[in-house]
């Protein structure tokens, strides 16, 4: 059973667009929830995170928006270039180590 | 700074045969990892460790051990290798908080039971 679902499993966007994934949970003890960022052949790197006390989280043209009441947090990719092509997985963690991935996202951003 | 470092990068074993899947890191982490993946599957946790001599099963711990004997070392164990063992394994590290300052991962090892 997967404890964080992730949706859609791939993306295809166009060159400046907007690029969405979305993520649901269910275990109220998550405390912490970070994005990483998947290029093929590596492993994946941390991107942004968000506490659960907060409800937006910007970095340049990432963006994370949690809704706690939803127990959903999303990310949004604004400015999307054919670089940011990658596999994206959200995650949550427990005790600030134990982190639990979603399934991932394909995004391809078309030129 | 290697940063996570895994051996090999790619290994092709018979069902049964056995292996020890290599980890180290230089960055002084208490918090050691290993994650399996799987197309379609994200990333499962096998087996952490929070310190020397302490480790703890994950998601998806049977058919593997795992031991920390130092800071820097965290090998993973394959016993009796199984087709389902076929994967992508990667060992990460983290300070205690890695919410913050997320895991490093290293650059994984490809497997394939036959």
């Amino acid at each position: 059973q997967q404890q964080v679902k992730q949706s859609p499993q791939s993306l295809i966007v166009q060159k400046g667009g907007i690029s969405i994934i979305n993520c649901a949970y269910e275990n109220t003890a998550f405390d912490y929830f970070p994005w990483y960022q998947q290029f093929p052949g590596k492993g994946p790197a941390l991107l942004i995170a968000i506490r659960p006390d907060v409800s937006e989280k910007k970095e340049g043209r990432f963006t994370i928006s949690f809704n706690k009441s939803a127990k959903q947090f999303s990310l949004h990719i604004m400015d999307s270039q054919p670089g940011d092509s990658a596999t994206y997985f959200c995650a949550a963690l427990t005790g600030g180590f134990k982190t639990i991935f979603g399934a991932g996202t394909r995004l391809f951003v078309k030129a | 700074n290697a940063g996570v470092t895994q051996t090999p990068k790619f290994r092709i074993l018979k069902i049964g045969q056995s292996m020890t899947l290599q980890c180290a890191q230089d960055m002084n982490h208490n918090y050691m990892y290993w994650y399996r993946q799987d197309p379609g599957m994200g990333l499962k946790l096998i087996y952490y460790s929070v310190g020397a001599g302490i480790t703890d099963k994950g998601e998806v711990p049977n058919g593997y051990n795992v031991s920390r004997s130092t800071t820097e070392d965290f090998p993973l164990r394959l016993e009796l290798a199984a087709p389902s063992q076929t994967s992508v394994y990667f060992c990460a590290s983290s300070y205690s908080n890695s919410g913050v300052t997320g895991l490093d991962f290293g650059p994984g090892t490809r497997l394939l039971v036959l």
